[in-house]
């Protein structure tokens, strides 16, 4: 069975405070996909990254960036200069192929508040 | 194109009484997932349809909950009696057909039920 820790609950930064949000999952599969999406108060889920589970390069997005480690089933995500706007839930996810289409699992979400 | 839309955005009824959610997913999406978000708790999959079948609908909670998708095409998801502790957001995801490599979800704005 999948499952998705994000060990954090809620974080607080002070504006343009680097902030690490932590992801770790579990699975017996060796193909499977990683994500973030962003939550903000208005509700909707935003799509942040997709990574698959054979490329382990790190990426950067702006003020995103994210670390992928096998080793140690984790998939952090940093935001760099914290903002106001950054304010939301954050969900890790993973999801395993089964039968020609994705079960995502998420984890419970990281709800960051930045304060200005 | 078009992407997920679910209505009504908001709903907020009395506990007993009945809740209809719709679910418009992308057009020539056969996959459509029903997931939820109940306060401070992870997303969690509730079914899954494959056209107008149900793949999996491991996730329901229990049989005051009704998904459908006749024809294929958008779903609806009955809560009815409605309860307290059904309160939450309701996520609907569609994705493209069985058999390809990868099948993105890609996530509608969800639903936000509120039980009173």
């Amino acid at each position: 069975a999948q499952k998705v820790t994000q060990a954090q609950t809620e974080i607080s930064v002070v504006e343009k405070e680097d902030v690490t949000l932590d992801c770790v999952y579990e699975t017996r599969d060796t193909t499977y996909y990683l994500f973030w999406y962003k939550q903000p108060p208005s509700g909707e889920l935003v799509f942040l990254i997709r990574r698959n589970s054979f490329d382990e390069q790190n990426e950067i997005s702006g003020r995103y960036s994210w670390n992928f480690q096998k080793s140690t089933s984790s998939f952090n995500f940093t935001i760099t200069a914290s903002q106001v706007v950054d304010s939301a839930v954050y969900f890790c996810a993973l999801s395993e192929p089964s039968g020609g289409y994705q079960k995502v699992t998420f984890g419970t979400g990281t709800k960051l508040q930045v304060i200005p | 194109e078009a992407g997920v839309t679910q209505f009504p955005s908001h709903s907020v009824i009395e506990k007993g009484q009945t809740v209809t959610l719709r679910c418009d997913p992308i057009s020539g999406h056969d996959n459509l997932y029903w997931y939820r978000r109940v306060m401070g708790k992870e997303i969690k999959f509730l079914l899954h349809f494959v056209k107008e079948s149900k793949q999996d609908e491991s996730g329901m909670p229990n049989n005051r909950f009704l998904a459908e998708r006749t024809g294929g095409t958008y779903s609806t998801l009955k809560v009815q009696p409605a309860e307290l502790e059904d309160s939450g957001v309701y996520f609907c995801a569609s994705s493209q057909a069985a058999g390809m490599r990868y099948n993105e979800q890609f996530f509608g704005p969800g639903t936000r039920l509120t039980v009173l």
